[in-house]
């Protein structure tokens, strides 16, 4: 069975602060590794990592996929209360056509 | 503007009854999926389809079914024999890249509650 976990479930952090999320995977098939911000309702896409693309950044935010670790870190640095949001990592195994979903890690930066 | 549209946003039923949850896109993607979302668990994929009149079950499709007549629509009805069946519904579209799903685009959500 595919898994995705992330860690930790829930952070707190001051404004300005750096933080790093994690995320580890089992899967049969890895095609790509995708992080989604969600901060009120609808998830909204931040990156999509492959093995030709293990490393995305924007802004404050960058990530990078470990293959060999089956695993992937998302960093935001000199955070805002606005960075404050749930957010998820999924896996495409390039099979059925879906995507498996962590847990998730919710992030509140207070000021 | 293009997106995904899901209604009703809130819905409360009672024990026993049949509900239908409505997702609209104009984003003229091949693929629609159905999620569900709970405190701590994550996004589960209830059904998932990737062209029309055609359908396959995900990992918690027990108590759910689903339609898929038009490329645009993808409705899900919570029958009652979904026993647990208060959470968070996300409907989701993408372009079902060839070999893989790629990204996914997300509707507002439907938030049903059991009473």
């Amino acid at each position: 069975e595919d898994k995705v976990v992330q860690s930790p479930l829930s952070l707190v952090v001051h404004e300005g602060d750096t933080v790093t999320l994690n995320c580890s995977y089992e899967v049969t098939n890895f095609r790509s590794l995708l992080w989604y911000k969600q901060e009120k309702k609808a998830p909204t896409f931040l990156f999509m990592l492959t093995s030709s693309g293990i490393e995305k950044k924007s802004g404050r935010l960058s990530s990078i996929l470990d293959k060999k670790e089956l695993s992937s870190i998302l960093n935001i640095t000199a955070t805002q209360t606005g960075d404050s949001a749930i957010y998820l990592c999924a896996v495409d195994t390039g099979t059925a056509s879906k995507l498996t979903f962590g847990t998730g890690t919710r992030l509140q930066v207070t000021l | 503007d293009g997106g995904i549209t899901q209604s009703p946003k809130y819905l409360f039923r009672k024990e026993g009854q049949n509900v239908t949850l409505s997702c609209e896109q104009n984003l003229n993607h091949d693929a629609m999926y159905w999620y569900r979302q709970d405190p701590g668990q994550g996004l589960r994929l209830i059904y998932y389809s990737q062209i029309v009149n055609d359908f396959q079950k995900g990992d918690i499709a027990e108590g759910y079914s689903v339609s898929r007549e038009k490329k645009e629509s993808f409705p899900l009805t919570v029958t009652s024999a979904q026993k647990n069946p208060t959470a968070f519904y996300l409907c989701a579209s993408s372009p079902a890249h060839r070999g893989g799903t790629g990204e996914l685009f997300f509707g507002e959500g439907s938030r049903l509650t059991v009473l």
